[in-house]
């Protein structure tokens, strides 16, 4: 079936630096991906709308500064977190919607934790 | 704009009993609605989604839901549940048009006491 993969699954940085996080279709192509941020015990937090080839359509709150979306292919999207700070960390899941697919068919990626120490 | 509302944070239930999670949205455009599974410190699993057509959808894991427009309401159901469904559980609605975004709930976590 179809797979979005997320790399890193873990990482760590020191605060001040900057850190990206992959989202790839494995075996689809997506012109629409999403960005999520999730709080421990929380629920997820729609961060981004990522367009092949256009600017991210970020959510109300959402520093655009801060979280550079970049959505080169139709099979990867990016999230860069810069400047990195401790309420940074979190848990970062990102989607894609397979553009072939019906109804909406949207398949999720395994998230990525961040840690800044 | 779409919103979903799931009214339960916590739901503790026996094992081999049935359960219910609640979910309601609220949508001024026709909405696709699913149900997604969070285990600890992993990401999301779809369990059910409806589309269009029957108002019962089976999922995976033998948990079903009932979507009923004039209640707004997507709750979703398991007739007996194991310890292996101890997880968090989010409710989500999503317009019909073809670039619209996923809206997840609050999440219920369900816990299975033997």
């Amino acid at each position: 079936g179809a797979v979005v993969s997320q790399h890193p699954s873990r990482v760590i940085c020191k605060s001040g630096t900057s850190v990206k996080i992959e989202c790839r279709s494995l075996d689809f192509q997506a012109t629409t991906m999403f960005w999520y941020r999730q709080f421990p015990k929380k629920s997820l937090m729609l961060m981004a709308t990522s367009n092949e080839g256009s600017k991210a359509t970020y959510e109300q709150g959402v520093e655009k500064d801060k979280f550079l979306i970049n959505h080169a292919s139709l099979t990867l999207s990016t999230l860069t977190v810069t400047s990195a700070h401790p309420e940074d960390s979190s848990f970062y899941i990102c989607s894609a919607r397979d553009r072939t697919g019906y109804g909406n068919t949207i398949y999720f990626g395994e998230g990525s934790w961040l840690t800044v120490v | 704009a779409q919103s979903v509302t799931q009214l339960d944070s916590q739901v503790p239930v026996f094992e081999e009993a049935p359960v219910e999670l609640r979910c309601n949205y609220s949508s001024s455009v026709s909405v696709y609605l699913f149900w997604y599974v969070q285990y600890p410190n992993q990401g999301l699993q779809l369990l059910l989604k409806y589309l269009s057509g029957s108002t019962l959808v089976k999922g995976i894991n033998g948990f079903e839901a009932e979507f009923n427009k004039s209640q707004t309401s997507f709750h979703l159901r398991k007739p007996s549940v194991h310890i292996s469904d101890t997880a968090e559980y989010f409710c989500a609605v999503s317009a019909y048009s073809s670039a619209s975004k996923i809206i997840f709930g609050s999440g219920t976590r369900l816990s299975i006491r033997p």
